[in-house]
């Protein structure tokens, strides 16, 4: 699977919105961007994924660069509740649907 | 439906003595994957299964054993704790239809130190 590449941290204020960046530039044609996200003391949730287009669901947005080799998780008003390790991971479209963990970024949320 | 659930919630092991960490889903996924963390790294796969009575190795498998007798249940077997076991076991589970993508869901995990 190709490799990812995340800031270790950022911080975001309450309310405002999150760029979480995550570059993947030897992805291939096949592969899709997962995002999910560890709270404390949990384990990881799903949060959003895409192949090409851009995406959104209840929790987040995600763009997708043109050229797929970056792709940025986009929290639209963040809240205290966001504080986790955000995760970007990449699996192949009809490929074994194990998930390749990095470190992730911690992203904090200040009040 | 309860999700994906993990006993025990925490527990110390000597060196030695072998456990077996309990993992179950509701959900009737055919797949099933037992990952662990060690402190301040993301997660690594130890084993997985895409259905009962067939199981797969992943990135960090020595050391642990694991089965699938049902669809519900996927327990993973430590035998000879050693102190590098000492980690938190997320299980997780997800339903695979073809070539599309569907999400995982872990379990709260189980926080084992070996001592």
């Amino acid at each position: 699977d190709a490799k990812t590449t995340q800031p270790n941290s950022m911080e975001s204020n309450e309310e405002e919105p999150v760029h979480l960046p995550c570059n993947h530039s030897t992805i291939s044609g096949t592969d899709y961007i997962h995002w999910y996200r560890q709270l404390p003391s949990q384990g990881p949730e799903y949060v959003i994924h895409g192949l090409t287009s851009n995406v959104n669901n209840r929790m987040a947005s995600l763009a997708i660069a043109e050229d797929r080799k970056s792709s940025t998780l986009i929290l639209h008003r963040a809240t205290l509740r966001d504080a986790a390790v955000y995760y970007c991971i990449l699996t192949t479209q009809g490929g074994s649907e194990k998930l390749v963990f990095g470190k992730g970024t911690k992203l904090t949320v200040n009040p | 439906n309860a999700g994906v659930t993990q006993t025990p919630k925490f527990r110390i092991l000597k060196i030695g003595q072998s456990m077996t960490l309990q993992c179950a889903q509701d959900m009737n996924h055919n797949y099933m994957y037992w990952y662990r963390q060690d402190p301040g790294m993301g997660l690594k796969l130890i084993y997985y299964s895409v259905g009962a009575g067939i199981t797969d190795k992943g990135e960090v498998p020595n050391g642990y054993n694991v089965s699938r007798s049902t669809t519900e249940y996927f327990p993973l077997r430590l035998e000879l704790a050693a102190p590098s076991q000492t980690s938190v076991y997320f299980c997780a589970s997800n339903r695979r239809r073809g070539v599309s993508y569907n999400e995982q869901f872990f379990g709260p995990g189980t926080r084992l130190t070996v001592l």
